[in-house]
């Protein structure tokens, strides 16, 4: 079963626009991922946050974590038609598992 | 490091025929993934290795599903008899230490389409 589900299920924006995309989950986690994976190919790893952690930046990459809330969200800002892909939150459950929610398909129009 | 390698990338087959999925990972992960993707059911992890033994599998559908890793560079998934309902794209990912230290390396996948 996920854990995490991504809202909103997809997601359409012009060239320089800020997306963002949240993420629930469910259990008490050591820390939460974002993955992005374009079409036909393999889920590349973007940023982790650590449940201790309210906030990281990575360049145009900014995500926060509330584990009171138990929900993340990823915000890429001034996007570009590259950033056109399905991002993927991820949390370990406190176990070796790494569990993914169901996705957000990105689409950036030039 | 060439990243993580699995073979093939496309399978076609026929409903009864077996099919196995094969994966390297990349070298000094200590855990490796196998996970399936479906439109229906997302990302759904089947099993995971630590050191070449098999952590979890209560992921693995049923009992056509089998995956071996006999040393720490090659994994295998395989399904016996191969069902329709098994067409999916199969990831191997890997890492290092295990979740809470880093993130996965994943595959480009092994799209499987049963006939």
């Amino acid at each position: 079963s996920q854990q995490g589900e991504e809202d909103p299920q997809a997601l359409s924006i012009q060239e320089g626009e800020n997306a963002t995309m949240n993420c629930s989950y469910k259990t008490s986690i050591n820390n939460l991922q974002w993955y992005r994976q374009n079409s036909g190919r393999g889920l590349v790893h973007l940023i982790l946050i650590r449940s201790n952690e309210r906030e990281k930046h990575s360049g145009r990459l900014r995500v926060t974590l509330d584990t009171s809330k138990k929900s993340s969200s990823l915000l890429i800002t001034a996007s570009r038609a590259a950033d056109t892909a399905s991002y993927f939150c991820a949390t370990d459950d406190n176990t070796d598992k790494l569990i993914f929610g169901t996705g957000t398909r990105l689409q950036v129009f030039p | 490091d060439a990243g993580v390698i699995q073979s093939p990338r496309h399978e076609v087959t026929e409903m009864g025929q077996e099919v196995t999925l094969r994966c390297k990972p990349i070298s000094g992960h200590d855990y490796l993934f196998w996970y399936r993707q479906t439109m229906m059911r997302g990302l759904e992890l089947l099993i995971y290795f630590n050191n070449n033994v098999p952590i979890d599998d209560s992921g693995m559908p049923e009992d056509r599903f089998s995956a071996k890793m006999p040393n720490a560079s090659f994994s295998t998934l395989k399904i016996q008899p191969s069902e329709p309902r098994d067409s999916a794209v199969y990831f191997c990912a890997s890492s290092r230490l295990g979740r809470s230290a880093g993130e996965l390396f994943f595959g480009e996948g092994s799209r499987l389409t049963v006939l």
